[in-house]
């Protein structure tokens, strides 16, 4: 069974930092590009990062430089350390495959979700 | 960056009501155009593909169409089941999503 559960999100401060984690199953992370999309309280869906098979990653610019996607192949996770949160990072964050077929990037499967929200 | 801009925000109809909903990109994006349903609480599901393929198990009275610019989504008989946030999507960008509700 494919599954995707996240971890580590909670309440930080602005400045502050914290590391979530998507545990796999079904499907091996180092063989597929894995995102975190991201959706704040009753907005809409944010792409945040992606980390492609070979490793190469890319940001969304709201987040650039201070968030960094990692993975573990040996324990098929994938990261997100989140430093210098600032409020506007309050969100839900979803771990997702994110598939490429003939051109066209889809997001399936999604994780439950974790909750991030920075306050003081 | 492609923009892509869905209509209504937000929509009310009645059980067996059709419903439509419109994404338009802000470029030719041939038929790269995915479609997801987000219930309250959950994390957003994939629906449509290439503007016009179901997945697998998604129900039959879900459809999608469009090409180029312009796309729609449609629901043939409104069930209480699919109340829920509609999204389209385009490479990394998300519509702005539409809430479907029940008249």
């Amino acid at each position: 069974e494919v599954q995707l559960v996240e971890s580590g999100g909670g309440l930080v401060q602005p400045g502050g930092s914290l590391r979530l984690s998507c545990a796999v199953s079904g499907f091996s992370v180092s063989a597929n590009y894995m995102s975190w999309v991201r959706q704040a309280p009753g907005k809409g869906l944010e792409w945040v990062s992606v980390i492609y098979t070979g490793g190469t990653t890319f940001y969304a610019d709201s987040v650039k430089g201070r968030f960094t996607i990692s993975r573990d192949n040996s324990k098929n996770t994938v990261f997100l350390q989140m430093d210098s949160l600032r409020v506007a990072d309050t969100a839900v964050y979803y771990c997702v495959r994110e598939r490429t077929v003939r051109g066209d990037i889809r997001f399936d499967p999604w994780g439950q979700g974790t909750l991030v929200t920075v306050s003081s | 960056d492609i923009q892509m801009t869905q209509s209504p925000s937000s929509l009310s109809a009645s059980v067996g009501d059709r419903v439509t909903i419109t994404c338009q990109a802000s470029q030719d994006i041939s038929n790269f155009l995915n479609w997801y349903q987000q219930k309250p609480g959950k994390a957003p599901k994939l629906l449509i593909y290439d503007a016009s393929h179901l997945e697998t198990g998604v129900p039959s009275r879900f459809s999608g169409s469009g090409s180029g610019t312009d796309f729609s989504f449609s629901i043939s008989s409104l069930q209480p089941e699919d109340i829920a946030t509609y999204y389209c999507q385009q490479d990394t960008t998300f519509g702005g999503g539409t809430k479907v509700e029940i008249k």
